[in-house]
């Protein structure tokens, strides 16, 4: 049973690239949690998907930043324009249902550095 | 605004000393107390939920316990394999997580 699988690990992108950065929950999986760490901090919750909606974006930065979950495919995180503040460690992590019990299965990361 | 703030920010340990982690919150209505370890490069990994004052989970040289303001996470005789980022995390609808302890425990 394959876990939460995120691509790429690494990306690089200049100054005003686009970032697209892709989570396949494990399967059984139907939510999906996006988190962003910056060195030294903790992880900042930015959106909660469900497949085709969008549940809660309020972490999300208002303009550059979308996020989708569509029916068929991964979870992908696109920034737009990106900005040397917007490198960071992306994650990702998924959980079968919304009950609370706190249990999410995270990938491990995508991390990207804005030249 | 709910908040989670964990001490000490870095400890380091000889192996089999052991020691507490604290996690201190203000949330409105807290739906449970999630602790996960993350190594280095990886992502976090699950250990405890606690949802009552007075709880206590267990996992080998783990033990969470919550308290209506706080959490510990209590090392005992700690191994340098258990060294990590232990973070405290209090959920509603999200997840809000400290910045964590990164802890070092030396042979």
């Amino acid at each position: 049973n394959a876990g939460v699988m995120q691509n790429p690990r690494h990306l690089v992108r200049r100054r005003g690239q686009e970032a697209r950065l892709r989570c396949s929950p494990m399967k059984g999986h139907s939510h999906v949690y996006w988190y962003r760490q910056l060195p030294e901090e903790g992880l900042k919750f930015m959106v909660y998907l469900q497949k085709e909606n969008i549940i809660d974006e309020s972490g999300m930065p208002k303009e550059r930043f979308s996020a989708e979950f569509p029916k068929e495919g991964p979870s992908i995180l696109r920034i737009q324009q990106v900005v040397r503040g917007d490198s960071a460690a992306y994650f990702c992590a998924s959980s079968p249902d919304h009950s609370g019990t706190g249990e999410l299965f995270f990938g491990e990361g995508s991390r990207l550095t804005v030249l | 605004e709910d908040q989670v703030t964990q001490s000490p920010e870095a400890l380091r340990l000889q192996e089999g000393e052991s020691s507490s982690l604290n996690c201190s919150y203000t949330v409105s209505g807290l739906r449970g107390l999630f602790w996960y370890r993350q190594d280095p490069g990886k992502g976090p990994e699950f250990l405890f939920t606690l949802y009552s004052a007075g709880e206590e989970k267990e996992k080998e040289r783990l033990k969470a316990t919550l308290t209506k303001k706080e959490s510990f996470l209590h090392i005992t005789a700690p191994k340098p394999e258990d060294s990590a980022t232990y973070l405290c995390a209090v959920g509603t609808d999200k997840l809000i997580f400290g910045t964590g302890t990164r802890l070092q425990v030396f042979p």
